[in-house]
């Protein structure tokens, strides 16, 4: 089975400051990775993911995310936010080799501060 | 340009009454699904559908059913809404193919309400 762990439930961060968002993920076989941006009653939108090849994602909105497979991670980064940036972000993890089904992390609420 | 429509986006039910949610989409994906997103939690697959196959999650309740008439709609009927099914409730689509995974396209969302 696949888990999620976003460690971070919010993050405060002032606008034009760097951020990152923490994700971890548990897996016994490869996997597929994704971040997602959940803005205020809106459904979710993809920011970026990872299937294989270059370990750097470089995804919309000026976010990017590292596939890092000796720490089972998926560090979410922005070198520098903007106040349109305040939002929910999900990580999620799916198997290359079985369905499509998302597994989800809790979420990391960012909230920019002016 | 919307692609995965869901209506209404909000929607008010009373204990116990009926209530159905529509999702449609206009990207030709064989694979729809509906999760449930309470309040500052992840979204939980409740059942999918690769094409007209279903798929229930082993934890969703029998009150939670849905058809999908065609490729293009998708419907959750809550039979019997009890306050603790008021929630989001996100559609989604895929491609759908071992391998293939390109990722979801969400809807908007109906935000439910039971009173």
């Amino acid at each position: 089975a696949q888990s999620v762990t976003q460690l971070d439930s919010q993050v405060p961060v002032f606008e034009e400051a760097p951020v990152e968002l923490r994700c971890n993920y548990s897996s016994s076989v490869s996997v597929y990775l994704f971040w997602y941006v959940q803005y205020p009653n809106q459904g979710l939108q993809l920011l970026l993911k990872y299937l294989s090849g270059s370990t750097l994602v470089k995804g919309i909105n000026g976010f990017e995310a590292e596939f890092n497979k000796s720490q089972t991670s998926f560090h979410l980064r922005k070198p520098s936010v903007h106040i349109s940036d305040t939002a929910e972000y999900f990580c999620a993890v799916s198997d290359p080799f079985g369905n499509e089904k998302l597994t989800f992390g809790t979420g990391t609420r960012l909230t920019i501060i002016p | 340009d919307a692609m995965v429509i869901q209506n209404p986006r909000y929607q008010v039910t009373q204990f116990g009454k009926p209530v159905t949610l529509s999702c449609s989409q206009t990207l030709n994906h064989n694979v729809m699904y509906w999760y449930q997103q309470k309040s500052s939690q992840a979204p939980k697959l409740l059942f999918h559908y690769y094409d007209k196959d279903f798929n229930n999650e082993a934890d969703t309740p029998d009150n939670f059913q849905s058809r999908r008439p065609n490729t293009s709609f998708c419907f959750l009927d809550i039979r019997s809404p009890g306050l603790g099914d008021a929630a989001m409730y996100l559609c989604a689509t895929s491609r759908g193919g071992t391998g293939s995974n390109y990722g979801y396209t969400f809807g908007s969302g109906t935000r439910l309400t039971v009173v």
